[in-house]
């Protein structure tokens, strides 16, 4: 069955470090991938997603994630963090059905 | 505003009591999407509506009933709930079940089952 994994549940960084966060799909065909990010009290919404073509993607707010066929994986990075940063983030893969992660809690401390 | 728009936000409701969760999206997609966000778990999909046609319903207990009267409305219904009901419910929206480039996700209502 198709699922996603991330690989922290909850991060602390403070400002200006540098942000990865891990996600790993398990899919045998064509994938898409997807970051999603739940600002507090806010909605899901679209960091950046990959389809095909260039396995860097860059997204919004200075996000990038790099699809590794091989390793099956799509990590999420940022060089610097900022503590407007501080939220869930969810990756998310369709394959045959689109399933999320269960998503990793970034704080970002000042 | 995303164009996926859930009433109520917050909702407090008795075990007994009979309430309808709303979602309305004006982005032309004909799928829509119940999600359940638990703290501490991965979201959930509950149901999934494509083209107003129920096409997946993930053993939902039947206490939570979704009704789909066209492509821009989707309600969730409420009936005898439990404490453990209580969760943010997400609404999503895409273009069709099969193209999926991304969802729209509403604000979510936060269901407090008391």
């Amino acid at each position: 069955a198709q699922s996603v994994s991330q690989h922290n549940h909850h991060v602390i960084l403070s400002e200006a470090a540098s942000l990865e966060l891990g996600c790993n799909y398990s899919y045998g065909g064509t994938v898409n991938l997807f970051w999603y990010v739940q600002y507090p009290g806010q909605h899901l919404q679209l960091l950046l997603k990959y389809f095909s073509g260039d396995p860097l993607v860059k997204g919004i707010k200075g996000f990038e994630a790099e699809f590794i066929k091989s390793k099956f994986s799509f990590n999420l990075r940022k060089p610097s963090v900022q503590w407007s940063d501080t939220a869930e983030y969810f990756c998310a893969a369709y394959g045959q059905n689109f399933v999320f992660g269960p998503g990793t809690r970034l704080s970002v401390l000042p | 505003e995303t164009g996926v728009t859930q009433t109520p936000r917050h909702l407090v409701m008795g075990m007994t009591n009979k309430k309808s969760l709303k979602c309305e999206q004006h982005l032309g997609h004909n799928a829509m999407y119940w999600y359940k966000q638990s703290a501490k778990k991965p979201l959930e999909l509950m149901f999934v509506y494509n083209f107003k046609e129920q096409t997946e319903n993930n053993s939902v207990p039947s206490r939570f009933s979704p009704e789909c009267p066209n492509s821009s409305h989707l309600f969730l219904h409420l009936h005898t709930l439990q404490p453990e009901d209580s969760a943010l419910y997400l609404c999503a929206s895409s273009q069709d079940r099969n193209t999926p480039y991304g969802y729209t996700f509403g604000s979510g209502t936060r269901l407090t089952v008391v």
